[in-house]
């Protein structure tokens, strides 16, 4: 059973598209993240959520919009897609309140913007 | 703030040979530090952590990393590269309090035959 799971793997879309990606976790952790690794695989926090609520909010264009319907999905929205967000993105979740607990991460989805 | 510096992009090592990837972290408090391991094409997977306690910790697949407070450095080794050891490496730290993982800027080990 995968335990931070990611759609689409890949993305393919033009300028200018609004595009969603979906994650979900089935560890049972409370805190739940998105990472930005660039083309020189750089990673970048971009969002927390702990229980629902925004925790950390990187300085990110506000065409990104997460979302947390519960503790166990994250979902990304971006909104008017540039070329310059093409990427992976990384969904990752860990215990919130224990510095001592790894970020668990998904596979990432490959965002392709043409 | 935190940060860790990952001293060289890409490091190469024969088969067989010893693999040490560099690790210095920046904190005006205790670190938590890790080091996690990306295939290609793949997530990031946990290989070892430091939290507190015993400062040489041991990892998955044969890694270990030592805890060097004096010297803020908590670099990664292996004894004897192996082809599979291929991949981006990322140390990373995180400090009491905060729910920030802050990674470096990733070394790739290239093992050659």
């Amino acid at each position: 059973d995968t335990a931070v799971s990611q759609t689409p793997k890949y993305l393919v879309t033009q300028m200018g598209n609004d595009k969603s990606i979906k994650c979900e976790q089935n560890l049972g952790h409370d805190t739940m993240y998105w990472y930005k690794q660039d083309s020189k695989k750089f990673l970048k926090i971009m969002f927390s959520y702990n229980n629902k609520e925004l925790i950390i909010n990187e300085t990110v264009p506000n065409r990104f919009s997460p979302k947390s319907p519960d503790k166990a999905h994250l979902n990304l929205h971006i909104n008017s897609l540039e070329l310059g967000d093409s990427a992976v993105y990384f969904c990752a979740s860990t215990v919130g309140g224990q510095d001592n607990s790894p970020l668990h991460f998904g596979n990432g989805t490959r965002l392709t913007v043409t | 703030a935190q940060s860790v510096t990952q001293l060289g992009s890409h490091v190469s090592v024969s088969e067989g040979a010893l693999v040490l990837l560099r690790c210095n972290y920046s904190s005006s408090v205790p670190p938590y530090l890790f080091w996690y391991v990306q295939y290609p094409n793949q997530g990031l997977q946990l290989l070892l952590k430091y939290t507190t306690g015993a400062t040489l910790v041991k990892g998955i697949n044969g890694f270990e990393a030592e805890f060097k407070k004096s010297e803020t450095s908590f670099h990664l080794t292996k004894p004897s590269a192996h082809m599979s050891d291929a991949a981006e490496y990322f140390c990373a730290v995180r400090t009491g309090g905060g729910n920030k993982l802050t990674f470096g800027t990733g070394t790739q080990l290239k093992v050659e035959l």
